[in-house]
């Protein structure tokens, strides 16, 4: 069964940093895609950022390019983001997702976590 | 990075048909057939329903159709149920970034 778990999320002044995990299970991770997409409170689903399965493309959405780093350790079944620089309007559910080899879907999703950005 | 158009909610009945639109541009949807669709319950995780425009993944119901001509891409839902109310998201590859729509809210009557 696959599984996607993601960790790392709370509260952090303005400006500050957060490092968020996804532990993947299940399914042979070096095989696809990874990514992350949040939900604002209320708000609809925002496309943040993508990793191909070896690293050999990165993508971000241009509100976070510059201040959030992707990155994954095939050998641990992990994906990351570094977010530093954060700003209220990062605050949402992040979601860690699995996706084919170009990331024009996400098949399987983990539950979140929240990151509230207030002073 | 502008996001999809897709209408704020719909409604229909049991057993009824509904159809939600998703407008993009010549830049995603309208170059790329790789629209995907995503259902929502409050608070859950977003569900894969149609992926590469018209494709179901296993488990799917085949109620759930999906298609697209030029820059707007459509999900269609047959034969309602009452457990299809949810939030639904299109999303669409565009080249080194992803576009979802803003979201639209299925009533069931």
């Amino acid at each position: 069964e696959v599984q996607l778990v993601e960790s790392g999320g709370g509260l952090v002044k303005p400006g500050g940093s957060l490092r968020l995990s996804c532990a993947a299970s299940g399914f042979t991770f070096s095989s696809y895609s990874m990514n992350w997409v949040r939900q604002a409170p209320g708000k609809g689903l925002e496309w943040v950022s993508s990793i191909s399965s070896s690293s050999s493309y990165i993508y971000y959405a241009d509100s976070v390019k510059g201040r959030f780093t992707i990155s994954r350790d095939n050998a641990k079944n992990s994906l990351y983001l570094q977010m530093n620089s954060l700003r209220a309007e990062d605050t949402a559910v992040y979601y860690c997702a699995r996706g084919p080899a170009r990331p024009d879907y996400f098949d399987y999703w983990g539950q979140g976590t929240l990151v509230t950005v207030s002073s | 990075q502008s996001a999809l158009t897709q209408p704020a909610s719909v409604s229909g009945s049991p057993g009824q048909s509904i159809t939600i639109s998703c407008t993009g541009t010549s830049s995603d949807v309208g170059s790329y057939n790789l629209v995907s669709w995503y259902q929502q319950h409050p608070g859950k995780a977003p569900k894969l329903m149609i992926y590469e425009g018209s494709k179901r993944p296993s488990g799917v119901s085949n109620r759930f159709s999906g298609s697209k001509s030029g820059n707007t891409a459509s999900l269609t839902i047959s034969g309602l149920q009452a457990e299809d109310e949810a939030d639904y998201y299109c999303c669409s590859y565009a080249g080194r970034n992803v576009v979802f729509g803003g979201g639209t809210k299925l009533t069931v009557l």
